[in-house]
């Protein structure tokens, strides 16, 4: 049973260029939610997708979007990159029939804007 | 005030002894509470899971949520070097979507 995978491992970029990381739950999920991990820092909570729209934003401003597809996959789109956009980028998977509370993360994209 | 506090160590300790990790909370709303395992460079990795107040043992692994105090601790019993690891405590309000993390515990264990 493939887990939640996510594309690339690892990405630089430079100040001002947009990037987009992609990922795929779990077998058998629906739901999809993206964090920010800075260095030395707990996840923060980006966005959650659901039924291909976003049901739910964390604190992060417009130049952070996405994109839920039909088989669930989903992208997270970063316009107009800062050097503090530097950061393990998480994604995470769950069943909203079996409760959304249980999320299962992938190994993360590594962005490094330069 | 953050939400979620939980103390980032370094925590150090021989192997076998009993490790306690802790985080406070301030949002009497949080019903889920989970602990994440998380190796250098890798995605956290879901440890542990309890709804509301009580005690929840699998294998060497004890969460106790007390929430008239705000405060969720894990115990790990015979700590193991593979244990060595960054421990993330994860809140959520029930039927929300969006886990809130502490900061992390960097725990090593030594041989």
């Amino acid at each position: 049973d493939a887990g939640v995978t996510q594309s690339p491992t690892h990405l630089i970029k430079t100040r001002g260029q947009q990037v987009t990381l992609r990922c795929s739950p779990k077998s058998g999920h629906d739901t999809v939610s993206w964090y920010q991990q800075a260095l030395g820092q707990g996840p923060q909570f980006i966005f959650q997708y659901y039924e291909e729209e976003e049901r739910q934003r964390g604190n992060f401003p417009d130049r952070f979007s996405g994109h839920q597809y039909p088989n669930y996959s989903s992208e997270l789109n970063v316009n107009a990159l800062l050097l503090g956009d530097s950061a393990l980028y998480l994604c995470a998977s769950s069943s909203t029939g079996q409760g959304q509370e249980t999320q299962y993360f992938g190994p993360g994209t590594r962005l490094l804007v330069l | 005030q953050k939400e979620v506090e939980q103390d980032p160590g370094p925590l150090s300790v021989p192997e076998g002894a009993i490790v306690s990790l802790n985080c406070t909370y301030s949002n009497s709303a949080f019903q889920y509470f989970m602990w994440y395992r998380q190796y250098s460079r890798k995605g956290p990795e879901l440890l542990m899971y309890t709804y509301s107040s009580g005690n929840k043992e699998d294998g060497r692994f004890t969460a106790q949520v007390d929430k008239s105090s705000k405060y969720i601790s894990l115990f790990i019993r015979d700590s193991q070097p593979s244990d060595s690891a960054t421990y993330l405590c994860a809140m959520s309000v029930q039927g929300a979507q969006k886990l809130v993390f502490g900061q992390g515990t960097r725990l090593t264990i030594n041989p």
